[in-house]
């Protein structure tokens, strides 16, 4: 069963610093990885997206990885500020069915 | 283009009555997905329709029914609302595996 983890489930940092979101899955045979933000009481938007044959994808401040045989991905999250403030969320499509399995995602708060 | 789109937007309901939960999405993608998502439980998939006319069960079907109305439309349906489908109710659509989400729908059933 694949099943996807986000460690930390919380995390607080002062406003520049850069930080890493950690996801880890089980079954490496996926399709890709995708990062998504979430603000509270809203959906989800997508941040990046990486295919399985790629290794990581940039947009602006986010870069983020992908080692598929260690099960990994990171969210690198560059110059923090406090707009980045919500919840971070990866999922990934497995292989096999097309299924879609998502974290329960990193709440990460930046501290002005 | 407005991506995909939900309604309504909040809904209240009591116990045993019904109510369909519209998703629309205007990117011509094939795939479309109903999920809610609750506290500490993170997202779930309810079901899926991998293209017009097909659709198929995720991981908590049980109390709900759908229908791919055509394309661009995929409705979420509770016969009999239950307290514990309290939760927020998101569509999703994908396009070469790349997801887009609507803006949710908050329900409520005392």
């Amino acid at each position: 069963k694949q099943e996807v983890t986000q460690i930390p489930a919380a995390l607080s940092v002062p406003e520049g610093e850069n930080l890493v979101l950690n996801c880890s899955f089980t079954d490496s045979a996926i399709y890709n990885l995708q990062w998504f933000r979430q603000d509270p009481g809203k959906g989800l938007t997508s941040l990046l997206l990486i295919q399985s044959s790629q290794r990581e994808q940039t947009s602006g401040r986010l870069n983020a990885s992908l080692d598929k045989s260690s099960g990994r991905s990171t969210l690198y999250i560059a110059a923090s500020q406090p707009g980045d403030s919500a919840t971070y969320l990866c999922a990934v499509i497995r292989n096999r069915d097309d299924k879609i399995i998502f974290g329960k995602g990193t709440r990460l708060h930046i501290l002005p | 283009n407005a991506g995909v789109t939900q309604t309504p937007k909040f809904q209240v309901l009591k116990t045993g009555q019904s109510m369909t939960l519209q998703c629309a999405q205007d990117m011509n993608h094939n795939s479309m997905y109903w999920y809610r998502q609750d506290p500490g439980m993170g997202l779930r998939l309810i079901y899926y329709s991998a293209s017009e006319g097909t659709t198929d069960k995720g991981e908590v079907p049980n109390g709900y029914n759908v229908s791919r109305l055509n394309k661009r439309e995929f409705s979420l349906r509770l016969e009999s609302a239950a307290p514990s489908q309290t939760s927020v109710y998101f569509c999703a659509s994908t396009i070469f595996y790349e997801q887009y989400f609507g803006p949710g729908t908050r329900l409520t059933v005392t």
